[in-house]
């Protein structure tokens, strides 16, 4: 059963950073399109980037494009989100999901709290 | 950026059908759209249903169905349980590789 594991969430002050780690088994990482779709509280679920199998191509959505980087460690199996200029409109459970090409599979998320 | 609509609430009664529509503000939904079917219930994850408009990952149970009807991708549950009580979301594909989940629709088995 493929398995999705993020972390690195937490409670992080407006303009600031904070890196996520989704920990990618039992399946074969990099044949993949990888997801990171968020969905604040009470909310909608809203994608945010996606990356290619071998990371050579990455789509952002307008709201997060120049702050939010998304990469792969295909030799780690692990998926990366490098988030800063961090907004209180940012915070969200943060999902990673495998794509086929589009979310298929889908791992429990991580909080990401901006707020002073 | 296109938008994606789906209704924001329904109710169905135990072993009854419903049908969850997810329309696109650039048209006509096709299956080229690819469309996506997920269901979230409270505090979990969202698990797929359906996807490429009428394929089932092998956990969805047989009486949900996917399809194209009047010009928007269907989700239609025939025979509703009490435990199909969720918030429902659609996903579409446009150019570029960026998809667009819709609103969410609460479905609620009353």
């Amino acid at each position: 059963e493929v398995q999705l594991v993020e972390s690195g969430g937490g409670l992080v002050q407006p303009g600031g950073s904070l890196r996520l780690s989704c920990a990618a088994s039992r399946f074969d990482f990099s044949g993949y399109w990888m997801h990171w779709v968020r969905q604040a509280p009470g909310k909608g679920l809203v994608w945010v980037s996606s990356i290619h199998s071998y990371g050579i191509g990455t789509v952002y959505a307008d709201s997060v494009k120049g702050r939010f980087t998304i990469s792969r460690d295909n030799a780690k199996n692990v998926l990366y989100l490098q988030m800063s200029s961090l907004r209180p409109e940012d915070t969200a459970v943060y999902y990673c999901a495998r794509g086929d090409p589009y979310p298929d599979h889908w791992g429990q998320g991580t909080l990401v709290t901006v707020s002073s | 950026q296109a938008v994606v609509t789906q209704e924001p609430s329904l109710t169905v009664s135990p072993g009854g059908t419903v049908t969850l529509t997810c329309g696109s503000s650039t048209g006509v939904v096709t299956s080229g759209h690819y469309p996506y079917w997920y269901q979230q219930k409270p505090g979990q994850a969202p698990r797929t249903l359906i996807y490429d408009t009428t394929n089932k990952q092998s956990w969805t149970p047989a009486r949900f169905s996917g399809s194209l009807l009047g010009g928007k991708a269907a989700l239609t549950l025939s025979g509703a349980q009490p435990e199909d009580e969720a918030d429902y979301y659609c996903l579409l594909s446009y150019s570029g590789a960026r998809p667009v989940f819709g609103g969410g629709t609460k479905l609620t088995v009353l």
